[in-house]
């Protein structure tokens, strides 16, 4: 266990569905992320929160949405989602937004769309 | 652009051999470099962290090099077990903001019995 978990673990929805990944962290970390891993490819990075500001992909779709409600809950919105969308969504915590901090991961949620 | 290149997709070794993983990257150099192991259908999780000031770090069987003039990391896993079966990732700062890592796409580990 690494201290982030996400819910569900496994997803299956339709282009014109609306669904919600969450993630939490139990480590008092003060910036969150999510990624996303599609096969043979490297992780992406779609957004992040911290203290300080929030940070987005500008290539990511509009069709995802982000919401952090506070410093240990993560949400990545999903709707009318593509095909191309499936993949491994992937959140994690750092202690700040610093690239020597350590990133904990917590166990993904495949997504797959119809 | 700035890229990162883990040295082929996949490596077989024999258990007890010293598996060698290459991590290259041009134009910027970072000033921290971190390695992470993910098993399949997992997280990644972080092995060792390297400044650019230090040459080497070593953690049990596991050692870090990090040569800024040929912008590349080297990482091994002496007297490797079937364990260590996992796709290792290098992942460093590319924007020069000291903040956001960029992945590589990993080496795929296969240790044989």
């Amino acid at each position: 266990e690494t201290g982030v978990t996400q819910t569900p673990r496994h997803l299956v929805m339709g282009m014109t569905n609306k669904k919600s990944l969450k993630c939490e962290q139990h480590l008092g970390h003060n910036a969150m992320y999510w990624y996303k891993q599609s096969a043979k490819k490297p992780l992406e990075l779609m957004f992040v929160y911290s203290l300080e500001e929030r940070v987005e992909n500008n290539s990511v779709p509009s069709r995802f949405s982000p919401e952090c409600p506070n410093s240990s809950h993560l949400f990545l919105h999903l709707h009318t989602l593509q095909p191309e969308d499936s993949a491994l969504y992937l959140c994690a915590s750092s202690q700040e937004f610093r690239a020597w901090n350590e990133q904990f991961f917590g166990p993904g949620t495949r997504l797959t769309v119809l | 652009s700035q890229k990162i290149e883990q040295n082929s997709e996949a490596l077989n070794i024999q258990e007890g051999k010293t598996a060698t993983l290459t991590c290259n990257y041009t134009n910027y150099s970072p000033a921290y470099l971190q390695w992470y192991r993910q098993d399949p259908g997992r997280g990644p999780v972080f092995l060792l962290l390297i400044r650019e000031n230090e040459k080497e770090k070593r953690k049990e069987r596991l050692k870090v090099t990090f040569d800024t003039t040929l912008k590349q990391s080297l990482f091994h896993i002496t007297a490797s077990q079937p364990a260590d079966s996992a796709t290792y990732l290098c992942a460093l700062d590319l924007s020069g903001s000291a903040r956001q890592l960029t992945f590589g796409s990993g080496t795929q580990l296969t240790v044989l019995p």
